[in-house]
């Protein structure tokens, strides 16, 4: 069974940090895509990143490009998002996606999430 | 960007009838087109892929259908449990893209 867990979230002020990370388990992780999804109090679903499985290849949304960076750790299972330059919008529930791909595709698995607030 | 747009925004449904759903994508995205259930507090559910193939453990009231730009969800009976949100996405390129999703609720 996959089993994506996250966790970093919390309360950070406008142009703080903050890297979130989700621990994969029950697939082989170094063979799929990952992706982070977000969502925002009361809105809709939210691409924010994704890393390629074959060769760590990464993308992103306009909305976090220059500020947010996507990474993989294959021997961990693990992913993450280290976020800098926070702002109030980028408060939502994180999710951690599994795709269905090594180079893209659709999301088969999703973690529970994990909130980010930026507020001071 | 591709651009998807779904519509309507709240859909009125008693139980036990069929909804539909629409989903229109701003340029081609062949079928790679996905659909999820999202009920309130939890994460997405994935229904749909490749347009009209159900995800393992969807009940077959639950279609999809379309190709190119426009496609549709239709849950032939409703369900309570059917009564949530629904979002469409597109893979064929990059950025990956959701539609603003669909409310659909008891009439």
């Amino acid at each position: 069974e996959v089993q994506l867990l996250e966790s970093g979230g919390g309360l950070v002020p406008p142009g703080g940090s903050l890297r979130l990370s989700c621990a994969a388990s029950g697939f082989t992780f170094s063979s799929y895509a990952m992706s982070w999804v977000r969502q925002a109090p009361g809105k809709g679903l939210e691409w924010v990143s994704a890393i390629r499985g074959s060769n760590s290849n990464t993308f992103y949304a306009d909305s976090v490009k220059g500020r947010f960076t996507i990474s993989r750790d294959n021997s961990k299972n693990t992913l993450y998002l280290q976020m800098n330059s926070l702002r109030a919008e980028d408060t939502a529930v994180y999710y951690c996606a599994k795709l269905s791909w090594s180079f893209g595709g659709w999301v088969d698995s999703w973690g529970q999430g994990t909130l980010v607030t930026v507020s001071s | 960007e591709i651009v998807m747009t779904q519509s309507p925004a709240t859909l009125s449904v008693s139980p036990g009838e069929r909804a539909t759903l629409s989903c229109r994508a701003s340029q081609s995205v062949s079928n790679n087109l996905a659909w999820y259930q999202q009920k309130p507090g939890q994460a997405p559910r994935l229904l749909i892929y490749g347009a009209s193939t159900r995800a393992t453990g969807i009940p077959a009231r639950f279609s999809g259908g379309g190709s190119g730009t426009e496609f549709t969800l239709t849950i032939s009976s409703l369900q309570s449990e059917d009564f949530t949100f629904y979002y469409c996405q597109q893979y064929t390129d990059w950025p990956l893209t959701f539609g603003g999703g669909t409310n659909v609720e008891i009439k």
